[in-house]
């Protein structure tokens, strides 16, 4: 039961470098989102997806882009990264909504930008 | 801005002994969850809280939503290692949103 994966676990970047942090799901969840978590802190909405083709600004989406072209699939693009972009970055799906329904995370991906 | 404001931020006790976490906010929520999460990890959900008033227990848990569903408390009795973790609550604004609040880091010393 593969849940939420998420790649690569760890990456470090250069000032300026771009790349992008994988999410995919095996659960045919409709929902998803990606959130940030810098050290000790609560988690940072930057975007999320309520279905395929469907895209929208969280809390803080500046410096990221996202797609959404399968219901699988949900990949976040950094580009010209930045030291605030240095984070614990959590993919998280879930089937109804979060009115009644739980985010399911993945483990988590940590960037460092140096 | 944070919308939910989490007290304490950092609380470490004595194996046996009872606390509370409090969760705060000025806005209100369609529902309300509890996560914890352990480090390395992503947070995994406790409980969520649907109606104003609403008190929910799981096992040693207890979970209140205020009744302007504004603000929620958790309960822990005889705290155990175990309850050791990042606990968060985040609320609903509407059914695509979930906002987390600032976290309550929890230590239980044996």
């Amino acid at each position: 039961n593969a849940g939420v994966t998420q790649t690569p676990k760890f990456r470090i970047l250069k000032i300026g470098q771009s790349m992008t942090l994988q999410c995919a799901q095996d659960m045919n969840h409709n929902y998803m989102y990606w959130y940030r978590q810098d050290p000790g802190m609560g988690l940072k909405l930057i975007y999320y997806s309520v279905g395929a083709g469907i895209t929208d600004k969280g809390e803080v989406p500046n410096g990221y882009n996202v797609s959404r072209s399968t219901t699988e699939d949900f990949p976040l693009r950094l580009e010209l990264a930045a030291p605030s972009q240095t984070s614990v970055y959590f993919c998280a799906s879930s089937p109804v909504g979060v009115n009644t329904g739980e985010l399911f995370f993945g483990e988590g991906s940590r960037l460092t930008v140096l | 801005t944070q919308l939910l404001e989490q007290s304490p931020q950092f609380l470490s006790i004595q194996e046996g002994e009872n606390l509370t976490v409090y969760c705060n906010s000025s806005s209100v929520f369609s529902s309300l969850q509890w996560y914890r999460q352990e480090p390395g990890e992503g947070p995994v959900l406790l409980v969520t809280v649907v109606t104003g008033g609403e008190v929910k227990k799981l096992k040693r848990l207890t979970f209140q939503f205020g009744d302007a569903r504004k603000d929620s408390s958790l309960h822990i009795t005889a705290a155990q290692p175990g309850d050791t973790g990042l606990y968060l609550c985040a609320g609903a604004l509407g059914n695509e949103k979930l906002t987390f609040g600032t976290g309550t880091r929890l230590t239980i010393i044996p």
